[in-house]
């Protein structure tokens, strides 16, 4: 069964940057039919999409945050990465990391299908 | 660009059948897969419907889903609800070619009682 776990610091100053490991088990991060992604939710409110990437490296930022945003991956572990930079409070979220599967026909990855349990980052000093 | 817009709430009875919508801004909702997440409080989304109307197994036939390009939306239907149901749910879309590629609409919380 994959199961996706996110890992990393629960409190982040103002200004600092926030990082967040997904591992993947139960599953390769290196097959070429999932890409792999970045989703968060600020408390009480609806879902973000951060951004994606695939085996390969290849990377997809949402604009609003891409100026800040890194992901990468690792195939060696298993795990692939978030990196948000100069984070305010405004960044206080329950961060997702998901898996999504290539579909064999278009050959896009439009949804979603596994999920971590998320993990809160709170910001502030 | 698109962008999704969903009720922020909706409410039924126990047994009774809910419709949520889903509004898909510009361009052609029947261009693009629309999926349904559902998120209980304090837990991860789940898969509902994908590929506008399909169940993954474990989902019970209750859940339905479908598009109306007259409307330019999606709709997901909950019949026989049950208290279980209680949640939120969300419509979620991909377009390769939009900024972003994926979106989500705002989400629906649904109550039963």
């Amino acid at each position: 069964q994959l199961q996706l776990q996110e890992s990393g610091p629960g409190l982040v100053k103002p200004s600092e940057t926030l990082s967040l490991t997904c591992t993947v088990s139960g599953g390769s991060i290196s097959s070429s039919s999932y890409y792999w992604g970045w989703i968060r939710q600020p408390p009480g409110k609806g879902l973000e999409w951060i951004g994606s990437i695939y085996y390969s490296g290849s990377t997809y930022y949402n604009p609003s945050l891409k100026s800040r945003v890194t992901i990468s991956v690792d195939t060696s572990k298993n795990q692939f990465s978030l990196k948000l930079s100069s984070v305010t409070a405004a960044d206080t979220a329950v961060y997702y990391c998901a898996r999504l599967p290539v579909d064999f026909w278009s050959g896009s990855p439009y949804h979603f299908d596994y999920w971590g349990q998320g993990t809160l980052v709170t910001v502030s000093s | 660009n698109f962008m999704l817009t969903q009720p922020h709430s909706v409410s039924e009875s126990p047994g009774k059948t809910v419709t949520i919508s889903c509004t898909r801004s510009s361009g052609s909702i029947a261009s693009n897969y629309v999926q349904w997440y559902q998120q209980r409080p304090g837990s991860s989304p789940t898969t509902v419907i994908y590929e506008d109307n399909q169940r993954p197994s474990g989902v019970p036939d209750r859940f339905s889903g479908s598009i109306d390009s007259s409307s330019n939306s999606a709709s997901l239907t909950i019949s026989g609800l049950k208290t279980e149901d209680e949640a939120d749910y969300y419509c979620q879309s991909y377009d390769s070619s939009n900024i972003p590629p994926w979106v989500f609409g705002g989400g629906t919380k649904l109550t039963v009682l």
